[in-house]
């Protein structure tokens, strides 16, 4: 139980183009979902947290503009990437926590997104 | 504010070694702690948790003790194997809070 996918697994992009990231819930209902970023080498980096029906709750530092958030469904949240540059080229991983027992207390997290944008 | 402290990698280790890898925390109230892994390439996965003090997390052989006392959350194992070589995170979730708090991660790599 608890699984957590991310689609694409690797994407490779042009700089100047919107690459959109999806993160889904497989058997529970994500009522909260979160978005890190992770440099080679570093740990995770919580980007935003998002929670189904409102508006992303972004860390300081991280451009709202530019990384897009929706979380429409219970089972769905999105990250576009808006503009991607090479730096932006990182690995984004998604978690996911519910509502039902056993999914509030803990994190589940996506396999990750590889961005490499040219 | 809340923050994980764990010791720094890489660490090496044949087979069959005993692992241990130190975690300690600061924060306020009575946070929730956790063990991840990361496999090369992928997402994190929960090793094991514990929720309040003394509780103990065991997950394939991995544990970890939840002390208040001295602040610490280490991760052990007694006998590791060629798989078990990964990242690892430990992550405290303050109550109150849905953010998880890092420490900076262990890479651990089990030689045959």
């Amino acid at each position: 139980g608890a699984v957590v996918s991310q689609h694409p697994s690797r994407v490779i992009c042009k700089s100047g183009t919107s690459v959109k990231i999806e993160c889904r819930s497989l058997d529970f209902q994500a009522t909260t979902m979160f978005w890190y970023r992770q440099f080679p080498k570093q740990s995770l980096m919580l980007m935003a947290t998002s929670n189904e029906g409102s508006k992303a709750t972004y860390e300081q530092g991280v451009e709202k503009d530019k990384f897009l958030i929706n979380h429409a469904s219970l089972t769905l949240s999105t990250l576009t990437v808006t503009s991607a540059h090479p730096e932006d080229s990182s690995f984004y991983i998604c978690s996911a926590s519910g509502s039902l027992a056993g999914t509030t207390e803990t994190q589940y997290f996506g396999p990750g997104t590889r961005l490499l944008v040219l | 504010g809340d923050s994980v402290t764990q010791m720094e990698g890489p660490v090496t280790l044949s087979e069959e070694a005993f692992l241990t890898i130190n975690c300690t925390y600061t924060a306020t109230g009575y946070p929730s702690l956790f063990w991840y892994v990361q496999y090369p390439g992928e997402g994190l996965q929960l090793l094991l948790k514990a929720t309040k003090a003394d509780d103990k997390g065991s997950n394939k052989g991995f544990e970890a003790t939840y002390r208040k006392e001295t602040t610490s959350f280490h991760l052990e194992k007694g006998s590791v194997q060629v798989s078990d070589s990964a990242v690892y995170f430990c992550a405290l979730k303050g109550g109150g809070s849905e953010k998880l708090v890092f420490g900076k991660g262990t890479k651990l790599t089990v030689n045959p």
